[in-house]
């Protein structure tokens, strides 16, 4: 497994800001993912974050919403940009291929944001 | 079309007794992954169990099983004597071609609730 922290843990924000998180792996890895969770919801994913590229986004997510960065293979951020009560989510960074299993898939704590 | 669905949006039982978590998927892909994860209050995504399509054997690990059928396309968990710890939110997710896909297509969760 991998052991995966986020930044901050939880924030609440004011409208038109911006909020950028932090995902930390204790080990490289070939995939990180961002999710956003809203309230009462199941997970959706908002991107593939790639090392070295720009981050490969799902449909109905853009780049300038939620710029990404993948500087290297254990760390990776996420941006909410000019934020609404709609952004208000627990967003979570995933990653896949520890150890060079497939398949395998773990989560961070999340990061829950408030946006009033 | 929903590639997974939990059609059990909320149960609740009492302590001790067994409960069983519906889910059923469905892909054109020969080769995916089968998970589940639980989600307690303080939401985190905690990792239970992975299943290859190649791998139909039923699986146990203490009071957790796990029943793979392709034929039914459907991944059932049951939790045994249920205890009050086991109250969260429990996701059925599905990745096609996991060494190459990016994406966990999740279903929309079941939240169970022991009742002392």
């Amino acid at each position: 497994s991998a052991v995966i922290s986020q930044k901050p843990s939880r924030d609440i924000c004011q409208r038109g800001t911006s909020l950028t998180i932090q995902c930390q792996v204790d080990s490289q890895v070939t995939m990180m993912f961002w999710y956003r969770q809203q309230p009462g919801q199941s997970l959706t994913l908002i991107a593939t974050a790639n090392q070295g590229s720009e981050a490969t986004y799902e449909s109905g997510f853009v780049i300038d919403k939620f710029p990404i960065s993948r500087p290297n293979l254990t760390f990776s951020t996420l941006t909410v940009s000019n934020m609404s009560p709609e952004d208000s989510s627990i967003y979570l960074c995933s990653v896949r291929g520890v150890g060079g299993v497939p398949g395998e898939q773990f989560f961070g704590p999340g990061t829950r944001l408030t946006v009033l | 079309a929903q590639k997974v669905t939990q059609a059990q949006t909320e149960i609740s039982v009492v302590e001790k007794e067994d409960v069983t978590l519906d889910c059923v998927y469905e892909t054109r892909d020969t080769t995916y992954y089968l998970f589940w994860y639980k989600q307690p209050p303080s939401g985190e995504l905690v990792f239970l169990i992975r299943r290859n399509s190649f791998d139909e054997q039923n699986e146990i690990s203490g009071r957790y099983s796990w029943n793979f059928q392709k034929s039914t396309s459907s991944f059932n968990f049951t939790i045994t004597a249920s205890q009050v710890v086991d109250s969260a939110v429990y996701f059925c997710a599905l990745s096609e071609a996991p060494t190459g896909a990016n994406n966990l297509f999740f279903g929309t969760g079941t939240r169970l609730t022991v009742i002392p």
